[in-house]
């Protein structure tokens, strides 16, 4: 079955380290983005990807780093510089498509927590 | 910028009840608008999307979804709730681009 896979489902980071979460989509589309999500407010936008070998800022960009080296695949890092990582990422995928009406699909996220 | 407002971060029904969440967007262009649902530790699963067309929207599980435009409003309701429904929805719009823009969420109780 066709999907978004990300892995692990959860990540325990400790003071200092960089952890990368991974990715992966067998769906065949371009764009990839990447979300966190915190109790009360939604998901907010990280990067997003509509092509390999670009990306481009969301809006929460700071102290996390991408990379689009592969269609299937968008690994997001968490560096030390972000200060409060604690939370539910969620990967999605969908067609690349300018008038922004094809839905995006998303994976069963990873719980990012600090020891 | 464009921004959706979910009213109600918590609603109660009973089982069978009628369930209605609400949903106001606000931009002077209408955007499209989706709506999902998450349960537990899962990711987002689409319940519908509007486009253009029909302002009346089926979706799955037996929502059900409004485009009022003069309101600036997509409302999912489901005409009688399941235990299984218990779950957090979200309603999201995107304008130009891929880009979207997510409400807060609203968690859904299901009374038995």
């Amino acid at each position: 079955d066709g999907g978004i896979t990300q892995s692990p489902k959860y990540l325990f980071r400790k003071e200092g380290q960089n952890v990368t979460l991974s990715c992966e989509q067998n769906l065949n589309h371009d764009a990839m983005y990447w979300y966190r999500q915190d109790p009360g407010q939604g998901l907010r936008l990280i990067y997003y990807s509509q092509i390999v070998n670009d990306f481009q800022k969301g809006d929460i960009a700071e102290g996390y780093s991408v990379s689009r080296e592969k269609k299937e695949s968008f690994p997001l890092t968490v560096t030390s510089a972000q200060k409060n990582p604690t939370a539910f990422y969620l990967c999605a995928s969908s067609i690349a498509e300018i008038r922004g009406l094809q839905p995006q699909h998303f994976g069963d996220g990873t719980r990012l927590s600090i020891l | 910028a464009q921004s959706v407002t979910q009213l109600g971060s918590h609603v109660s029904v009973s089982e069978g009840a009628l369930v209605l969440l609400r949903c106001n967007y606000s931009s002077s262009v209408p955007p499209y608008l989706f709506w999902y649902v998450q349960y537990p530790n899962q990711g987002l699963q689409l319940l519908l999307k509007y486009t253009t067309g029909a302002t009346l929207v089926k979706g799955i599980n037996g929502f059900e979804a409004e485009f009022k435009k003069s309101e600036t409003s997509f409302h999912l309701t489901k005409p009688s709730a399941h235990m299984s429904d218990a779950a957090e929805y979200f309603c999201a719009a995107s304008l130009y681009g891929n880009k979207l823009v997510f409400g807060a969420g609203t968690i859904l109780r299901v009374k038995s």
